[in-house]
């Protein structure tokens, strides 16, 4: 247990589904992340909520839309989905902002195993 | 951001040492050095974070040389629950950028 948590644990959805991934960190840190697994690609950062502030990574389709309502909550919004889109979400937690010193020890949670049909 | 190399791939028997060595040759004076683990299907884990010279915790050390262009990171006496994938990272002021990593398989 590391203190972050997720939902669902695994997901199958079709192109045409709108579907929500969910991530709630118990560590009363103040950043969270979205990060992408591929089969044998390395991770890669999708957005950063740092004091209500978003930092994303441009490369990021606009299917896929991040919401913060608070420190401890993160959501993935995904609509309109393609198969390669297919991975790992993880979802992480730190204490203090990567932008301003901070982020380097993140806390992971175990991950949504998305599949779309 | 400093780009990191580290070998693809290790094979270690259970009870031996296991030395993974990173090369950071553009490393900024401010970055850190730090390594995560990974399991499959999991998020990773870190492990240890140093900036010179050595660092060890109750999972491993972490040597890094006087010029910081490289660093080991050192799992004593591995056993088979260590077979992950260990990931070298130099960070600053930006968001981590996780690589391949490198694949330990640790055998009986």
């Amino acid at each position: 247990e590391t203190g972050v948590t997720q939902t669902p644990r695994h997901l199958v959805m079709g192109m045409t589904n709108k579907k929500s991934l969910k991530c709630e960190q118990h560590l009363g840190h103040n950043a969270m992340y979205w990060y992408k697994q591929s089969a044998k690609k390395p991770l890669e950062l999708m957005f950063v909520y740092s004091l209500e502030e978003r930092v994303e990574n441009n490369s990021v389709p606009s299917r896929f839309s991040p919401e913060c309502p608070n420190s401890s909550h993160l959501f993935l919004h995904l609509h309109t989905l393609q198969p390669e889109d297919s991975a790992l979400y993880l979802c992480a937690s730190s204490q203090g902002s990567p932008l301003a010193g901070g982020g380097n020890e993140q806390f992971f949670g175990p991950g949504t195993r998305l599949t779309v049909l | 951001l400093a780009k990191t190399t580290q070998p693809i791939s290790m094979d270690s028997y259970e009870g031996q040492e296991v030395n993974i060595t990173c090369s950071h040759n553009n490393i900024a004076t401010n970055d850190y050095i730090t390594w995560y683990q990974q399991f499959p299907s999991q998020g990773p884990r870190f492990i240890i974070q140093g900036y010179k010279t050595k660092v060890t915790n109750e999972v491993a050390s972490l040597f890094i040389p006087a010029d910081r262009k490289s660093s080991t990171l050192s799992l004593p006496r591995v056993s088979l629950s260590d077979t992950a994938v260990y990931y070298c990272l130099v960070w600053g002021n930006t968001p981590l950028v996780f690589g391949k990593g490198t694949r330990l398989s640790v055998i009986a």
